[in-house]
């Protein structure tokens, strides 16, 4: 049971957009940035937004982020069957003195 | 380019202690603004925080691991150390190691990720 709860999954078709959402409470989302990351088969994670909505370099503006109170949320724009990954939320949690991480959702692109 | 990679046995002995090292290039793990993460992922799992250790040499651990991990630094080596104790198959993970920018908030360079089994 993750201290942060995300969907299992989301589809969409090319082209189209999703969301991706994140809840959490005010021990960690409510009072810490939200970052996201983007795990394709087989692959080590990467980082796609920090602070909330910022993204690294090299990371196209067809993803997004925001944060409102307990809750953030991923969004990501003219989908494309590359796009197809899971996606992991993760924020530090004052209360436990500890990261977290969201369960994860898997996103496919139909 | 700050790069990271992990090492250390793939199979543990139930019981036994598993203990893997991340070399750090590109980058002093002893610089200001970051610290350093282990992160674990089950076969078909999520992402599973482990621990942080800062460049002081402060650690932050998961509550769930807190009595069977130590994250320590070797800064002669540029790398820093996981160990954990007492080891069970729930532990069989794909272990990343990370670096957590400080100012960024965020996981913003990974290791590959090394496989580790627990088993007899």
């Amino acid at each position: 049971q993750s201290v942060l709860t995300q969907p299992p999954s989301v589809s969409a078709a090319p082209g189209q957009k999703v969301t991706i959402s994140c809840s959490g409470s005010s021990s960690n989302i409510g009072n810490n940035y939200v970052s996201w990351y983007q795990q394709l088969p087989g692959t080590a994670p990467k980082l796609l937004i920090s602070e909330d909505h910022k993204r690294p370099s090299g990371i196209p503006d067809r993803f997004s982020g925001s944060r409102s109170g307990t809750s953030a949320t991923l969004g990501i724009t003219g989908l494309q069957t590359g796009d197809e990954a899971d996606y992991y939320c993760a924020t530090w949690d004052h209360s436990l003195s500890a990261g977290v991480f969201g369960g994860g959702t898997k996103l496919t692109v139909l | 380019q700050l790069q990271l990679q992990e090492s250390g046995s793939g199979l543990v002995k139930p019981l036994q202690t598993l203990s893997l090292t991340c070399a750090v290039s590109g980058d002093s793990i002893s610089s200001g603004g970051s610290s350093w993460s282990w992160i674990r992922q089950p076969p078909g799992e999520g992402l599973d925080w482990i621990g942080n250790i800062y460049q002081g040499g402060s650690t932050y651990y998961s509550p769930s691991l807190k009595s069977r991990v130590t994250i320590s630094l070797d800064r002669s080596k540029n790398q820093f150390s996981l160990k954990l104790y007492s080891v069970t198959a729930a532990d069989t993970a794909v272990y990343y190691c990370a670096r957590w920018d400080t100012v960024k908030d965020a996981f913003d360079f990974w290791g590959q990720g090394t496989m580790v089994a627990v088993s007899s």
